[in-house]
This record gives C-alpha cells, sequence and structure tokens, in this order.
C-alpha cells in the first residue's frame, strides 16, 4: 500500500529554475528517502533524511523533514535537461518501505 | 556485487506462461525486497525477505506469484500463468541492515505478456 503522496504530480520548469516537490505521509516514520526514476527504470537513490534531522543538503538538492506535520520537501535547485525524471519518496518503518506515487518534473532548455 | 542485479532485463511472454525473474543483491544485504510498477504508476510492495525468509508477503497479488531467497543472497520471483495484467517493471532492492541505511533498487526486469 502506498504511505506517501506526492504533490504536485507534475512539474515542468525552464532549464535553470529551481524545482520543489513536497510529499506527505500517514504514519510514525525511521527515516525518509527521495529517489529519482529515468524512463521507469531502476530508481537511483538520491537523499536519505532521519527522523530526527530537518534538513539535508547533497549537491544541488535540499531536502526537509517537518515530522509534526509528516511531510518532507525536495528541492532541485539551478535545474537541467537531465533532471527530467520521476521523483518519488518513500518512508521506511521498521522493514516497510513505501512509496508515494511520484512527481514528474520536466525540465524544457 | 557492486549493485542489485537483476535478470531479464526485459521479457516478453505468451499468456499463460510461467516466468522467473532473479535478483542479486548487494553482498552482504540481508534484506531484500521485490516491488511491481505498472506503466506510470507509484511502486506497488510485493514480498519482504530476511535473511532467507519471508515475514512479510502480503504485496503477492495473487497465488500465482511466489518468491524465494536462497543463501541469504538471491532472490527468484516467479509468476505462473501469466496473465496480461501482469506486465509490469519488476523492482529488486536490498538493505544492508535495518534501521537508518540506504534502499538500493536494481534496474528491473519489464515484463510483457502477450
Amino acid at each position: 500500500s502506498q504511505q506517501g503522496e506526492e504533490d504536485p504530480q507534475a512539474l515542468s520548469i525552464q532549464e535553470g529554475e529551481n524545482a520543489t516537490m513536497n510529499c506527505s505521509y500517514k504514519t510514525s516514520i525511521n527515516n525518509l528517502q527521495w529517489y529519482r526514476q529515468n524512463s521507469g527504470r531502476g530508481l537511483v537513490h538520491l537523499i536519505l533524511i532521519r527522523s530526527n534531522e530537518r534538513e539535508k543538503h547533497s549537491g544541488r538538492l535540499r531536502v526537509t523533514l517537518d515530522t509534526s506535520k509528516k511531510s518532507s520537501s525536495l528541492l532541485i535547485t539551478a535545474s537541467r535537461a537531465a533532471d527530467t525524471a520521476s521523483y518519488f519518496c518513500a518512508t521506511t518503518n521498521d522493514y516497510k518501505l513505501s512509496f508515494g506515487a511520484g512527481t514528474t518534473v520536466t525540465v524544457r532548455a | 556485487g557492486a549493485g542489485v542485479s537483476q535478470s531479464p532485463s526485459n521479457k516478453v511472454t505468451e499468456k499463460g506462461k510461467d516466468v522467473e525473474l532473479r535478483c542479486d543483491p548487494i553482498s552482504g544485504h540481508t534484506a531484500l525486497y521485490w516491488y511491481r510498477q505498472s506503466l506510470g504508476q507509484g511502486l506497488e510492495f510485493l514480498i519482504y525477505f530476511q535473511g532467507n525468509s519471508a515475514p512479510d508477503k502480503s504485496g503477492l497479488p495473487s497465488d500465482r506469484f511466489s518468491a524465494e531467497r536462497t543463501g541469504g543472497s538471491v532472490s527468484t520471483l516467479t509468476i505462473q500463468r501469466t496473465q496480461q495484467e501482469d506486465s509490469a517493471v519488476y523492482l529488486c532492492a536490498s538493505l544492508r541492515s535495518l534501521g537508518g541505511n540506504t534502499i538500493y533498487f536494481g534496474e528491473g526486469s519489464w515484463l510483457t505478456v502477450v
């Protein structure tokens, strides 16, 4: 079953702009992970944020986590055409890894 | 191995035939997951292994689906009497141990039932 919900479902931006997508979840979590998927194949791990962390950075990526609101956001700064992909959040509770439906990001050149 | 390896990469099969999908997790990873993703959809959990046992197989959609894991390593997902609705990408993932670790995915096996 899907626990997370991403918002928006789709996002189209100009190269160089920032892209922000949100994820909401329902139950308590150990950590939350963001993944990227190109062309419907394997998922590439982007970043993991633990339940006791509030913000994390990795290169052009910034992730926030608000456990009181049960939500997370992923910000991609200075987007590039290569960032075009689907992005999924996944929550971990014990062993259970639950995914949202994803946000499809299109970066226009 | 260096990453999670899945085979075959692509499989086209006739309706009613059985298929086997293989997953080689990262060496030393104790936890292994199978997910299914239909075109344009999110990931649907199928089964979770810890070592060779499957404490959660609640996501297997019917008794035509089964999975096993041997030696705490390789896992095989078997679909018997395939149906067209089984067409999807089947993704395998592995995790070193529970608690705060990154889960790594393979490239998936794309199954098309004609």
